[in-house]
């Protein structure tokens, strides 16, 4: 089965840093896509950043360009993002997803979020 | 002007089907893009129903049922998810996503109530 956990959420005040993660199991971490997708309070979703399997090629939205930070361990099955220089419209519930599809890296399968608020 | 437009809400009722449609942004031709759509359940992550290119380029996400079909309407540079057969576990905010200019965009979603 499955399974996607997402950790590192809370309270940050505005200008701090977050560490998120998103430990992986019942799948071979390496062999794909993975993104960050963020949901505010009550609105829609807003894909945040995505890496290819090697970690070669990442991609963001333009709004964390600069600010936030992608990365994976393929030996601990793990997702990061870093999130540095944090504001008022960053607060989300933060999910990891990742893409069974080697044709795409679209999202397919979500962990269940973990909720980032940004407040001083 | 947003890259993918969805109407806020939509209502039908049980039994009936409903179309749900996605608006690209004039000069992003739909004919050229993968339609994903996605349903999100009150309290729940989003849940990956399907892609449609075209009849040869489709794929229904796991475990979705058949119901759940996709299209587009050229005419009108829309993608669109037809849900047939409606029940009322099919109430939930739907959204659809495709990649342009190197990074996903979402549509905002519509909310789709059955009653």
């Amino acid at each position: 089965e499955v399974q996607l956990v997402e950790s590192g959420g809370g309270l940050v005040q505005p200008g701090g840093s977050l560490r998120l993660s998103c430990a992986a199991s019942g799948i071979t971490f390496s062999s794909y896509w993975w993104s960050w997708v963020r949901q505010a309070p009550g609105k829609g979703l807003e894909w945040v950043a995505n890496m290819k399997q090697g970690g070669s090629e990442t991609n963001y939205v333009d709004s964390v360009k600069g600010r936030f930070t992608i990365s994976r361990d393929n030996a601990k099955n793990s997702l990061y993002l870093q999130m540095n220089s944090l504001r008022a419209e960053d607060a989300a519930v933060y999910y990891c997803a990742f893409s069974y599809n080697s044709d795409s890296s679209a999202p397919t399968d979500w962990g269940q979020g973990t909720l980032v608020t940004v407040s001083s | 002007q947003a890259v993918l437009t969805q109407p806020a809400s939509l209502s039908a009722s049980p039994g009936a089907s409903a179309s749900l449609t996605c608006t690209l942004r004039s000069g992003i031709n739909v004919g050229t893009y993968r339609i994903y759509w996605y349903q999100q359940k009150a309290g729940s992550p989003p849940h990956y129903l399907l892609r449609y290119k075209s009849d040869s380029d489709k794929q229904q996400g796991s475990g979705v049922p058949s119901r759940f079909s996709g299209s587009k309407d050229a005419s009108a540079n829309a993608g669109i998810l037809l849900i047939s057969g409606l029940q009322s576990e099919d109430e939930a905010d739907y959204y659809c996503m495709i990649w342009h200019s190197s990074a996903w965009v979402f549509g905002g979603g519509t909310k789709l109530t059955v009653l």
